[in-house]
């Protein structure tokens, strides 16, 4: 997707494993959001950034956190992965709080 | 491919029919309602939006309607094709933790074109 992009596409990983997942936008955009997407409960937030450094908790928060030290960069972390976490995880950019334009996803597998 | 597909409501047409994609909303505050396709190994994209002020609009091949009365969204897909067979979802906005804005999704419906 023009504009924004997830690294690294595809991930396994072995249960208790920190992991790091990383969004780059070049749009300047102010806002900007991680969520995951599993069968039978849609995209759910994760987390969400306003800001440099402003960053807030989302539906879904327990087990991640993030960090934005600059426009471009938000990184998403599962501290010690679980089984659990195994999902599709994708990033978001708006310039207002309202449309959101999302990246092509992140495939994340806790064994 | 995505396993977003599983235990979806799944909606299957003609080609060339038209396509209607219901979804209900639970906020009766929400003010902003999109309608986002997701085709398998993609990241859901933007086709139309609607603001609480409108009733309709029309996109290219699209229409969205909004009956607030009910907390209801559809999605109508003129002359359906091939392409258009995805994951639709529809999205508004929601309050979490007392900020507004941040996207509440629905859980999707699959459209299926039988050529």
């Amino acid at each position: 997707d023009a504009g924004i992009t997830q690294s690294p596409r595809h991930k396994v990983t072995e249960t208790g494993t920190p992991v790091t997942l990383r969004c780059h936008q070049t749009e300047n955009h102010r806002y900007m959001y991680w969520y995951r997407q599993d069968p039978g409960h849609g995209l759910r937030l994760i987390h969400y950034s306003y800001g440099v450094k402003d960053t807030d908790k989302g539906e879904v928060s327990d087990g991640y956190s993030v960090s934005r030290s600059k426009t471009e960069d938000f990184l998403l972390t599962l501290e010690s992965a679980t089984s659990s976490q195994t999902s599709v995880y994708f990033c978001a950019i708006s310039h207002t709080n309202y449309g959101y334009t999302f990246g092509s996803g992140t495939r994340l597998t806790v064994v | 491919g995505e396993s977003v597909g599983l235990h979806l409501p799944t909606l299957s047409v003609q080609e060339g029919d038209n396509s209607i994609i219901n979804c209900a909303y639970s906020n009766s505050a929400s003010d902003y309602f999109i309608w986002y396709k997701q085709e398998s190994g993609k990241g859901p994209q933007f086709i139309i939006d609607i603001r609480s002020n409108m009733d309709k609009r029309q996109g290219q091949r699209v229409t969205v309607l909004l009956n607030k009365t009910v907390k209801h969204l559809s999605l109508q897909i003129a002359a359906t094709q091939p392409g258009d067979s995805a994951v639709y979802f529809c999205a508004e906005t929601g309050e979490y933790g007392g900020s507004q804005g941040n996207l509440i999704f629905g859980k999707g419906t699959k459209l299926s074109v039988k050529p």
